[in-house]
């Protein structure tokens, strides 16, 4: 049982576009929300979180938006490079839960 | 080093044989992590440690998978008797403190199993 989806396996961006990466969950104790970014054979590193009492944390290019009612986060990068090329996994936690991650979704920035 | 360290970064197992994986946490680090990440999934939670106190092993898959912390820093993750299905990359991290917190990743440790 999926408590953090990310329905979009893949998503392809023109470089200095705006990229939107999607994420759903279903637990309703999650109040911590983070977002990695992955490139092949390294961990995943953080890249910018919220938390339950804010619907917006921005950080240079990077944005996230929450929408607690919807159960719905989302990742805006803008404008869109070549080197955020990498995998986006959403994660969350909150109550008795520890991280919980979705699958993922493979950004791939093109010149 | 800065980071979370992991080794080896790559084991080749017959099945059948026991492995450890071995993780440096961040010097300091309270909390201490073990995901399994398998090929085209995300990071799932095995177990976690606080200190050198075993909080939470709810993740663990068997009795064959076994994880230890025994002066709160180090930590390592024990498989016995591998199977195919426990080919995968094995990921450590550690935080400051716990929740909430972001976790610092290691490059994880692939395991394949023959």
């Amino acid at each position: 049982d999926q408590q953090v989806k990310q329905n979009s396996p893949s998503l392809s961006v023109q470089e200095g576009r705006i990229s939107i990466l999607n994420c759903d969950y279903t637990n309703s104790m999650f109040d911590y929300f983070l977002w990695y970014k992955k490139y092949p054979a390294e961990g995943p590193t953080f890249l910018i979180s919220i938390s339950s009492i804010k619907d917006k944390n921005e950080d240079g290019r990077f944005t996230v938006f929450l929408n607690k009612s919807a159960k719905h986060l989302s990742l805006h990068i803008v404008p869109s490079q070549p080197g955020d090329s990498a995998v986006y996994f959403c994660a969350a936690n909150g109550g008795y839960s520890t991280l919980t991650f979705g699958k993922g979704t493979m950004l791939l920035v093109s010149p | 080093g800065a980071g979370v360290s992991q080794s080896p970064r790559y084991k080749v197992a017959k099945r059948g044989q026991d492995v450890a994986l071995r993780c440096d946490p961040i010097s300091g680090h309270v909390s201490l992590f073990w995901y399994q990440q398998a090929l085209g999934q995300g990071p799932e939670f095995l177990t976690y440690f606080q200190n050198e106190a075993q909080l939470d092993k709810s993740g663990l898959p068997s009795d064959r998978f076994f994880a230890e912390r025994p002066e709160g820093s180090v930590s390592t993750l024990k498989i016995q008797r591998t199977q195919q299905e426990d080919s995968a990359v094995y990921l450590c991290a550690s935080s400051p403190s716990g929740n909430p917190s972001p976790l610092h990743f290691g490059n994880g440790t692939r395991l394949t199993v023959t």
